[in-house]
């Protein structure tokens, strides 16, 4: 079964830093662009993030600077260590498999990052 | 940066009705470029089409995809219990690299 599951999230206060992991399987995770997209309680969603098979970073003009998406192919797994953390990017954080056509196919549950004192 | 926009914001119909739901890109954009997906309060997005008209892995008949440039529509022939939820468009472009529409909330009459 293709699966992501991710990991890490919890209560920071701000300023503060969190490491976010996700964890694939069911299949070639060293083939796959991978991506965060968050959604605020209410709110839609948006793209923070991705890594491309080749090591290529991309974020939101949002969080440059201060995350940093990451990968390590021979544990499946992804990363993002988010530092200098605000209100606004409390979010639960997915997880998601980029598809061939410019889209994601894949999706985590999401892990719940809240940002407060 | 190509900002998506969708209308309705809420639409009202009841099972078995036909669905239609509109994304609006402020440029053109190529057809390849466009995603739709379902989001059911309290679980992860689904990928429902690609290309603007292609029909992800395992999504029913009854939803199509259509449009091309700026205007976008899914369609959703006849409405089951389980299709009442949100729905984002969402463009893959430059910089950003993904952009979702606001959403369209289809609610039960």
């Amino acid at each position: 079964e293709v699966q992501l599951v991710e990991s890490g999230g919890g209560l920071v206060q701000p300023g503060g830093s969190l490491r976010l992991s996700c964890a694939a399987s069911g299949f070639t995770f060293s083939s796959s662009d991978m991506h965060w997209v968050r959604q605020a309680t209410g709110k839609g969603l948006e793209w923070v993030s991705g890594i491309g098979t080749d090591g290529d970073r991309y974020y939101s003009d949002s969080v440059k600077g201060r995350f940093t998406i990451s990968r390590e192919d021979a544990k499946n797994s992804l990363y993002l260590q988010m530092n200098s953390l605000r209100a606004g990017d409390t979010a639960v954080y997915y997880c998601a498999r980029a598809h061939d056509y410019y889209c994601m196919d894949v999706w985590g549950k999401g892990t719940t990052v809240t940002v407060s004192s | 940066e190509i900002v998506l926009t969708q209308s309705p914001g809420t639409l009202s119909l009841s099972p078995g009705e036909r669905a239609t739901l509109s994304c609006r890109a402020s440029q053109s954009l190529s057809s390849s470029y466009l995603a739709w997906y379902q989001q059911i309060p309290g679980q992860a997005p689904r990928l429902l089409i690609y290309g603007a008209s292609s029909r992800a892995t395992g999504i029913p008949d009854r939803f199509s995809g259509s449009g091309s440039g700026t205007d976008f529509t899914l369609t959703i022939s006849r409405l089951e219990p389980e299709d009442f939820a949100v729905y984002y468009c969402q463009q893959y472009g430059s910089s950003p690299l993904f952009t979702f529409g606001p959403g369209t909330k289809v609610d039960i009459k």
